[in-house]
């Protein structure tokens, strides 16, 4: 079955940068877009962006341009979303969701999420 | 970027009840409507999509519908498992999701 499988919590201080993985299984990587969406505590869901892990192409939030980069590895099928210029209010649950074949704008499978903690 | 709203944001109904969640969208957005419950947590999880369509594994209480900016989702008759936030997300362009609704017990 699906399987999307994401990296451990982090800490990071104001300014500093966060990778998360996302390694997926049971289905081909390249044929389904992923999404990344995050929830701050006690907060309601923010999609940041996708990447189209065939060609690598990208669609991110207006909020996040210039400091969200989503990249991927297709050899791992594994997808990656690094956030730049961290503060305080980044502090959130990350999670990664692929799309499906013909609904490729909607989060089907959802990754268990990522807390990422930025404190001074 | 499409706007959404949820109504209510929160309700308090008994098992057994029938609920509807109502979301709208600052635009047309048909049929790219689509529900997610979430329990405290852990992630999302989708239940409806392109405004109606079930979700496989789904339970056939769960109903959706709606187009143009106007959507529901229904609950036919609450269970225990159903107490959790339910969120609606366009996927018409750029994504959008709703504020949620948290669906508690009576």
């Amino acid at each position: 079955q699906v399987r999307l499988v994401q990296s451990g919590a982090e800490v990071k201080r104001p300014g500093a940068s966060v990778k998360v993985s996302c390694k997926t299984a049971g289905y081909t990587f390249t044929d389904s877009y992923m999404h990344w969406v995050r929830q701050a505590p006690g907060q309601g869901l923010e999609w940041m962006g996708w990447i189209n892990p065939n060609r690598g192409g990208t669609n991110y939030g207006q909020k996040f341009q210039g400091r969200v980069t989503m990249t991927r590895d297709t050899s791992i099928s594994t997808a990656y979303m690094e956030l730049s210029r961290l503060r305080s209010d980044d502090t959130a649950v990350y999670y990664c969701a692929s799309g499906i074949e013909r609904h490729q704008l909607v989060p089907f499978y959802w990754g268990q999420g990522t807390l990422v903690i930025v404190s001074s | 970027d499409i706007q959404m709203t949820q109504s209510p944001s929160s309700l308090s109904a008994s098992v057994g009840d029938r609920v509807t969640i109502t979301c709208r969208a600052s635009q047309s957005i048909s049929p790219y409507l689509n529900w997610y419950q979430q329990k405290p947590g852990k992630a999302p999880r989708l239940l409806i999509y392109d405004a109606s369509t079930l979700q496989s594994g789904v339970p056939s209480r769960f109903s959706g519908s709606g187009s143009g900016t106007a959507f529901t989702l229904t609950i036919s008759s609450l269970q225990p498992e159903d107490f959790a936030t339910y969120y609606c997300q366009q996927s018409y362009n750029t994504l959008t999701f709703g504020g949620g609704t948290k669906v508690e017990i009576k």
